[in-house]
């Protein structure tokens, strides 16, 4: 089964540093999401990519948050200058978009982070 | 209005046992549904597509019900195993995609 990898899995940074999550969609895939899961509550979206560029964003992912596609393959998030509430899981998605199951959305692991 | 609603459960059931739960969209418009199984820690993992006929995959079944704006998740003979939170996500005719806050289901032996 086709699927979607997060690195790193688990990262643990001081506050008001820089990180970086990468992912890489499964290959055919055209639309990218990023997710957080703070440990107990909901999955909250962050961000939609579509056509290398955002799509959608939520409250959340406000000029902290950046996303890029450097090289048609990886998939970014940036968090500058962290903060204690940053800590969550971070899921990366996509969702192959054509007309056969173009809307089953594929998750990957996850990356831990915690910010301290 | 919650976009999605879930009841949060926990629904403690034993082995055996038979457990279904709601999960209702504010939506209208909304194309497509789904439910996710999460496992502490782990990523949301599709379970099933909900089709509009209602659909089955082994001893889950899963409904749609467009009128009352709701699916419906019901696992029988329920294992150990299917202890998780189970997530219902909706997909809106511009593509956003809805997540709920997830049922609780714990089976005990």
């Amino acid at each position: 089964e086709p699927e979607v990898t997060q690195t790193p899995s688990h990262q643990v940074t001081q506050m008001g540093q820089e990180v970086i999550l990468r992912c890489v969609p499964i290959s055919n895939h055209l639309y990218f999401y990023w997710y957080r899961q703070i440990l107990g509550q909901k999955v909250e979206f962050l961000v939609s990519f579509y056509n290398n560029e955002i799509s959608e964003k939520s409250e959340i992912f406000d000029d902290q948050f950046s996303v890029e596609r450097p090289d048609g393959s990886n998939f970014t998030l940036k968090i500058r200058s962290t903060k204690l509430e940053d800590s969550a899981m971070y899921f990366c998605a996509s969702r192959g978009g054509q007309l056969l199951s173009g809307n089953t959305i594929y998750f990957g692991e996850g990356s831990w982070l915690t910010v301290v | 209005r919650k976009e999605v609603e879930q009841d949060p459960g926990p629904f403690n059931v034993p082995e055996g046992a038979t457990v279904a739960f709601n999960c209702t969209y504010s939506n209208s418009a909304s194309q497509s549904f789904f439910w996710y199984r999460q496992d502490c820690r782990k990523e949301p993992k599709l379970l099933m597509s909900v089709y509009s006929s209602g659909n089955e995959d082994g001893r889950f079944t899963a409904q749609l019900n467009r009128a009352s704006q709701y699916i419906s998740l019901l696992i029988r003979d329920s294992k150990l195993s299917d202890s998780a939170t189970y997530l219902c996500v909706v997909i809106s005719n511009d593509y956003k995609l809805s997540f709920g806050a997830g049922t609780t289901v714990t089976v005990r032996a």
